[in-house]
């Protein structure tokens, strides 16, 4: 089973700081991907990475893709309140079948103004 | 584009009664379609994994016999919580998946209540 351990659980900024979460497992992923999710809704993809070292930026937010394709980072600059949500990493493992997704335990981030 | 849609968005039935939940991708063919249910301030807990035609893979400790799911075809997929009891009152959330790196598309969710 691969885990993925996501950090900080919880995460309260004022409007205007930055913020970083975290998403670490033992084990390689084909690819990985983002979400944010709000209160009775269903989660929304971000973004997608796949390559080892890969950056990508989506506005004020930046998504690292670790070297090794172990870890990922989302980092938000200068945070809104639209930006409080709860976000989840997911990564697809090399060997699972049907494109099935193991998702860490999610990060609520609450930006107040 | 990669739209999910989930009906009904919310449910309040009694003790005893099943309840269909349908998921749709309405704008593309998902190749596999998943079923989730999620807790409170939790994150996503995978019930069951479904392909068109076949019969879904459900995860350890997820009764097939309570929960049916039913892949009809590449853009439906139904979920029946048969015989609901309040301890199973929860959020059900589907996703399809398609594209390159199988990415997943949710739908926005089913609030089921038992009472």
């Amino acid at each position: 089973t691969q885990l993925l351990e996501q950090s900080p659980q919880f995460l309260s900024i004022q409007e205007g700081e930055n913020l970083t979460v975290y998403c670490n497992s033992s084990s390689v992923f084909s690819s990985l991907q983002w979400y944010r999710q709000e209160p009775g809704e269903g989660p929304v993809l971000l973004v997608t990475v796949v390559t080892g070292g890969e950056v990508k930026k989506l506005k004020r937010l930046t998504f690292q893709f670790g070297d090794a394709r172990k870890d990922s980072s989302l980092h938000i600059t200068a945070a809104q309140p639209g930006d409080t949500g709860l976000y989840l990493c997911a990564g697809a493992g090399v060997s699972d079948s049907w494109g099935k997704f193991q998702f860490g335990a999610g990060t609520q981030v609450v930006v107040t103004p | 584009g990669a739209v999910v849609s989930q009906h009904p968005s919310r449910v309040i039935c009694k003790s005893g009664t099943s309840v269909k939940i349908e998921c749709r991708s309405l704008d593309f063919q998902a190749t596999t379609m998943f079923w989730y249910r999620q807790f409170p301030k939790k994150s996503l807990m995978l019930m069951a994994t479904s392909n068109e035609g076949s019969k879904a893979t459900y995860e350890q400790g997820v009764e097939k016999d309570k929960f049916l799911i039913n892949h009809a075809s590449l853009t439906l997929s139904t979920l029946t919580v048969t015989s609901a009891h309040p301890e199973d009152s929860s959020f059900y959330i589907c996703s399809a998946s398609y594209g390159s790196y199988n990415e997943q598309f949710f739908g926005p969710g089913t609030r089921l209540t038992v009472l």
